[in-house]
């Protein structure tokens, strides 16, 4: 199975301000996973990251409050923009295990444990 | 109404107790279906993929019934190890659809 290492762990923040999430991946992936979950709840997809592409984001997502780059197959990166506390949440990338078909499993990274005071 | 919906919890059982977990979808163009497990503050772990066929691993049973939508987890002789949450999941093309996951608590 795919290693998935996330930086920072945890942080906290200051409204307004925005944070960048790495997800680093041990092998190639062509998509990777942006989902955010929320205290209490399950997790929710918010785009999917392919190389050399831009994202495409769920319904609910935009672009200018979660920026996310994909410079190459091993690594991407998530921005939650402009925070606040409503932007509290656990942020976990994920990658499919093996083809990337609708019959594969994802494996998640650890997560990034975001407050916003 | 959710896409995936699982029942209530949390489940509180002695050790040994057998649990069943039930889950309904509602696209039925959801292609593949998982249980995953969440510890407290950990990320979800796969813990089997779900087949029309029905598919055991150990103490765990899967069952898939495409024509009402709805996927079960059975846990036999549960364990203490097994206190986490269990969430049940539907793909669709790239994209996982969590249910809101149910708490299980085994006792001694």
């Amino acid at each position: 199975s795919a290693v998935i290492s996330q930086k920072p762990s945890r942080d906290i923040c200051q409204r307004g301000t925005s944070l960048t999430i790495q997800c680093q991946v041990d092998s190639q992936v062509t998509m990777m996973f942006w989902y955010r979950q929320q205290p209490g709840q399950s997790l929710t997809l918010i785009a999917t990251a392919n190389q050399g592409s831009e994202a495409t984001y769920e319904s609910g997502f935009v672009i200018d409050k979660f920026p996310i780059s994909r410079p190459n197959l091993t690594f991407s990166t998530l921005t939650v923009s402009n925070m606040s506390p409503e932007d509290s949440s656990i942020y976990l990338c994920s990658v499919d295990a093996a083809s990337g078909s609708t019959w594969d499993t994802q494996y998640f990274g650890p997560g990034t444990r975001l407050t916003v005071l | 109404r959710k896409e995936v919906e699982q029942d209530p919890g949390p489940f509180n059982v002695p050790e040994g107790a057998t649990v069943a977990f039930n889950c309904t979808y509602s696209n039925s163009a959801s292609q593949s279906f998982f249980w995953y497990r969440q510890d407290c503050r950990k990320e979800p772990k796969l813990l089997m993929s779900v087949y029309s066929s029905g598919n055991e691993d150990g103490r765990f049973t899967a069952q898939l019934n495409r024509a009402s939508q709805y996927i079960s987890l059975l846990i036999r002789d549960s364990k203490l190890s097994d206190s986490a949450t269990y969430l049940c999941v539907a793909r669709q093309g790239g994209k996982l659809i969590f249910g809101q996951g149910t708490e299980l608590s085994v006792k001694p």
